[in-house]
């Protein structure tokens, strides 16, 4: 079945740093793959998406890498800074699934200063 | 600041009771979806209105059920509410039926 997962439920790094988060999709047939950040309290919050026409999309200190041979796709984060600290899914969209988003199970990120 | 609203932020309520949770999208937007959260399950798809119809439905149970208005306005009522219901519940919209989806501040409902 379809599923998106990611590879750790759990990041600690240090203020300045890069982040990486990692996720993995098993739907070969998925399209469209956001990622969301969600703070204590709050909904999931855009943060940068991409199509599986590209390979990689470039935001404000955030980048998306979809690598669909292995059918990874990470979210990078330049200079983390303590506001970063949340909970990132990815999520996807497969035609089958038609335009409901899959989640995965979260990342927590923890910075620390 | 999504742009979605969602009416009432938090909700407490026992069992076999109903409630209405109700979200507004962004200024716009045609589509609405509702999400459920809980900490075993994730966030969880329910299901999907365009312009006042059903698109999609994902893992609704039959105790629930939706409608959006002719103003675009989404409600999701839940009725003989079980313990198990406790949740965060999210709507979340979108320009089309395949744009990105922004979500609203949520309705947490606690079943006792």
């Amino acid at each position: 079945g379809e599923s998106v997962g990611l590879h750790l439920p759990t990041l600690s790094v240090q203020e300045g740093d890069n982040s990486i988060i990692n996720c993995a999709y098993s739907n070969s047939a998925s399209d469209y793959f956001i990622w969301y950040k969600q703070e204590s309290g709050k909904g999931p919050q855009f943060i940068i998406d991409i199509r599986s026409n590209m390979d990689k999309r470039q935001g404000q200190r955030v980048t998306v890498l979809l690598n669909k041979t292995v059918k990874h796709l990470s979210l990078q984060i330049a200079a983390t800074q303590p506001g970063d600290s949340a909970v990132y899914f990815c999520a996807e969209i497969a035609n089958q699934a038609g335009t409901a988003l899959i989640f995965g199970k979260g990342t927590t990120l923890s910075v620390s200063s | 600041d999504s742009g979605v609203t969602q009416t009432p932020k938090h909700l407490i309520t026992a069992t076999g009771q109903r409630v209405t949770l109700r979200c507004s999208p962004r200024s716009g937007d045609l589509s609405v979806y509702w999400y459920q959260q809980s900490l075993d399950q994730g966030l969880q798809f329910l299901i999907q209105y365009y312009n006042g119809e059903e698109r999609a439905k994902g893992n609704i149970l039959e105790r629930f059920s939706a409608q959006q208005f002719p103003d675009l306005h989404s409600e999701l009522n839940l009725s003989s509410l079980e313990l198990g219901d406790s949740a965060l519940y999210f709507c979340a919209s979108s320009t089309g039926s395949a744009d990105t989806q922004y979500f609203g501040p949520g309705t947490r409902l606690t079943v006792l």
